[in-house]
């Protein structure tokens, strides 16, 4: 198993461009979220999603729209950047069964807005 | 709301035992858990409690007194690649499953 894939790993975009992070997994996991790193913190939610079809807001999901079609793939997009938006993004997948608590994080995607 | 205190760093030598403690603050808890990140890497699952007291896995063990809201990851026999950013989170309220995550601590093992 691949587990969690992002794509791509870096990325620098022009404020105001938009742009989709790719996000698949290979576990039959029901659930996936999105998260941001900023320097020095912890993880932020931005959007999740409990099953195909079914999204919901996070903490900051402002200037983030997120879909969910397939249960392997969760793409965030970014509708038009800010270098506010400059952070670190990981997206994550979990089971949904009783005593299942580990989140799968992927490696990864690092993104600078100028 | 919810909130999660943890000390920002934390130094140790090789073979030592730390301690990284935790306290949150959460209208609905469902369990505490701690991830561990390396530098420019994916934060990895390290134990999850939901009952008061210890739970041990190898080298690594983390506890839980809910009465308190407080918790801590004990790492014992430290090793270099122990160096790492270590996270608590509590499950977020209303949002199926999904967590809230502490600022983290910065660990530095030292030979």
């Amino acid at each position: 198993n691949a587990g969690v894939t992002q794509t791509p790993k870096f990325q620098v975009l022009k404020t105001g461009q938009s742009m989709t992070l790719q996000c698949a997994q290979d576990m039959n996991h029901e659930y996936m979220s999105w998260y941001r790193q900023d320097p020095g913190m912890g993880l932020r939610l931005i959007h999740y999603s409990v099953g195909a079809g079914i999204t919901d807001q996070g903490e900051v999901p402002n200037g983030y729209n997120v879909s969910r079609s397939t249960t392997e793939d969760f793409p965030l997009r970014l509708l038009s950047a800010a270098p506010s938006q400059t952070s670190v993004y990981f997206c994550a997948s979990f089971a949904a069964g009783q005593g299942r608590h580990e989140q799968y994080f992927g490696p990864g995607t690092r993104l600078t807005v100028t | 709301g919810q909130s999660l205190e943890q000390p920002s760093e934390v130094t140790a030598v090789e073979g030592a035992i730390v301690q990284i403690n935790c306290t949150y603050q959460t209208s609905g808890f469902y369990g505490l858990s701690w991830y561990q990140q390396h530098d420019g890497g994916a934060p990895t699952f390290l134990s999850y409690n939901a009952l008061d007291g210890l739970e041990e896995t190898g080298r690594f063990s983390s506890f839980l007194s809910r009465s308190d809201s407080y918790g801590y990851l004990l790492l014992q026999e430290l090793q270099m690649k122990d160096s790492a950013s270590y996270f608590c989170a509590v499950r977020r309220e209303g949002s199926a499953r999904q967590l809230t995550f502490g600022s983290g601590t910065q660990l530095t093992v030292l030979p």
